[in-house]
């Protein structure tokens, strides 16, 4: 079964650290795609970074980067330069790769960043 | 960019009662998922669609059916709503494999 676990339920960083969020997952897939998503308070869901199973360098988008360590299945966010308008939920997803990519999410971590 | 609708941001209703909740995308998504969202459990998929008409049971599917009669639009029906149906409900979109889902705003439905 597929499984994700975001052991953090709460975080707080201050402003202009960086912070990792931690996200581990289970498959017995080989071919799989992992995703971090922001909610913020208003409620919509944003994209921030994927990771494919096959992909050789960890993914980055702008503040964004994902550790990722397959022998450990471990997909950790970090954010560098934390700044106010990150504090928001953050889940972690795992996409299964059969017909509809479903995704399994975590529990998610709420992230607070302090001035 | 994707625009994903949902009909409602906030929705009471009574036990009992059917309760149908609107989903359209506008950019020709082959895929679309339903998931609600409760405190501590993160997002669970009740029913995706990965064609019009087709439709497939999520972790969660009991106490609800989908519909998709048209490729942008994918309906939750809660047939016989109760209060443990109370929740965020979010509505997504996908083109396929290692692609984001884009997600609505969301509806907040409080069921008393």
């Amino acid at each position: 079964a597929q499984k994700i676990t975001q052991t953090q339920p709460g975080m707080f960083v201050q402003e202009k650290e960086a912070v990792t969020l931690d996200c581990t997952y289970d498959t017995s897939d080989p071919s799989y795609g992992l995703f971090w998503y922001k909610q913020p308070s208003s409620g919509e869901m944003i994209f921030l970074i994927y990771q494919g199973s096959y992909d050789q360098q960890n993914a980055t988008e702008g503040r964004y980067s994902l550790n990722f360590q397959k022998a450990r299945k471990s997909a950790n966010l970090v954010i560098s330069a934390s700044q106010l308008g990150d504090s928001a939920m953050y889940f972690c997803a795992l996409q299964i790769m059969e017909y509809g990519n479903k995704l399994v999410f975590g529990a998610g971590t709420i992230l607070r960043v302090k001035s | 960019d994707v625009k994903v609708t949902q009909s409602s941001r906030y929705l009471v209703k009574r036990t009992g009662e059917k309760v149908f909740l609107e989903c359209v995308q506008d950019m020709d998504h082959e895929n679309m998922f339903w998931y609600r969202q409760d405190p501590g459990l993160g997002l669970r998929l009740i029913y995706f669609s990965y064609d019009v008409k087709m439709k497939e049971k999520g972790d969660i599917p009991e106490g609800y059916s989908v519909s998709r009669e048209k490729k942008e639009r994918f309906s939750l029906i809660l047939e016989s709503a109760s209060t443990n149906q109370t929740s965020m409900y979010l509505c997504a979109s996908s083109p396929g494999d290692n692609q984001p889902q884009h997600f609505g705003d969301g509806t907040r439905l409080s069921i008393l």
